[in-house]
């Protein structure tokens, strides 16, 4: 099946800084979905994106579609505490109709 | 609105017993999947349905995992018989149309003893 490559895996931080994370995939995506995941709950969705190039943001958080439709980032400003979690991207391939695909993770700890 | 409806939240059975999973989803949500997420893994599909076809099975291990969503609304999962391997937590997400963002429920954590 289709495999995404995230990265990375883990991310420590201070408070206040800034986090970049990423998305790769060998296969050309027509949708690239960002959804953070806490202790025992659900992934919960952050970010949707259906063009290449497209940028949104949703608060302190920016994701972009990659121009070359094989890439997502998403951008945390500022961090606190609550940011903690794990985040993933998942995207539609375009040669896998609706299938939704995840990456593995990254998990963001912030110290305060 | 109320989000997607999982029940239960918990579960514990001994391995060789059968065990079901409910999913409500979003109303109005046509599409409907069912993820199995593995302890730090990413949500792996098992199966999406469309209204009440199963459109995209092809990663559910159909010797012990079977499903349905009968009227289009509500779905089952059933393992019949667990293993130990099949310890996860099991996830529902459903979509207003196929290329939509996928909701998801909080997810049943299997244990398989």
């Amino acid at each position: 099946g289709q495999q995404l490559n995230q990265s990375p895996q883990s991310m420590f931080i201070q408070e206040g800084e800034d986090v970049s994370m990423n998305c790769t995939s060998s296969s050309i995506f027509n949708t690239w979905l960002w959804y953070k995941q806490e202790p025992g709950e659900g992934p919960v969705l952050l970010i949707a994106l259906y063009k290449a190039g497209e940028l949104t943001s949703n608060g302190r958080l920016t994701a972009q579609f990659g121009i070359t439709r094989k890439d997502s980032f998403l951008n945390i400003s500022a961090s606190i505490p609550s940011d903690v979690g794990i985040y993933f991207c998942a995207g539609r391939a375009e040669t896998s109709g609706s299938r939704l695909t995840f990456g593995e993770g990254t998990q963001l700890t912030v110290n305060p | 609105e109320a989000g997607v409806v999982q029940s239960p939240r918990y579960k514990i059975i001994e391995k060789k017993q059968p065990v079901a999973f409910w999913c409500n989803p979003i109303s109005g949500h046509n599409t409907l999947y069912w993820y199995l997420q593995n302890l730090g893994q990413g949500p792996e599909l098992l199966i999406r349905y469309e209204n009440e076809e199963a459109v995209d099975d092809s990663q559910l291990p159909k010797d012990r995992f079977s499903a349905e969503r009968l009227k289009g609304v509500d779905s089952t999962l059933k393992i019949q018989p667990a293993e130990l391997g099949d310890s996860a937590v099991y996830l529902c997400a459903s979509s207003l149309a196929s290329y939509t963002e996928a909701f998801f429920g909080q997810g049943t954590r299997l244990t398989v003893v």
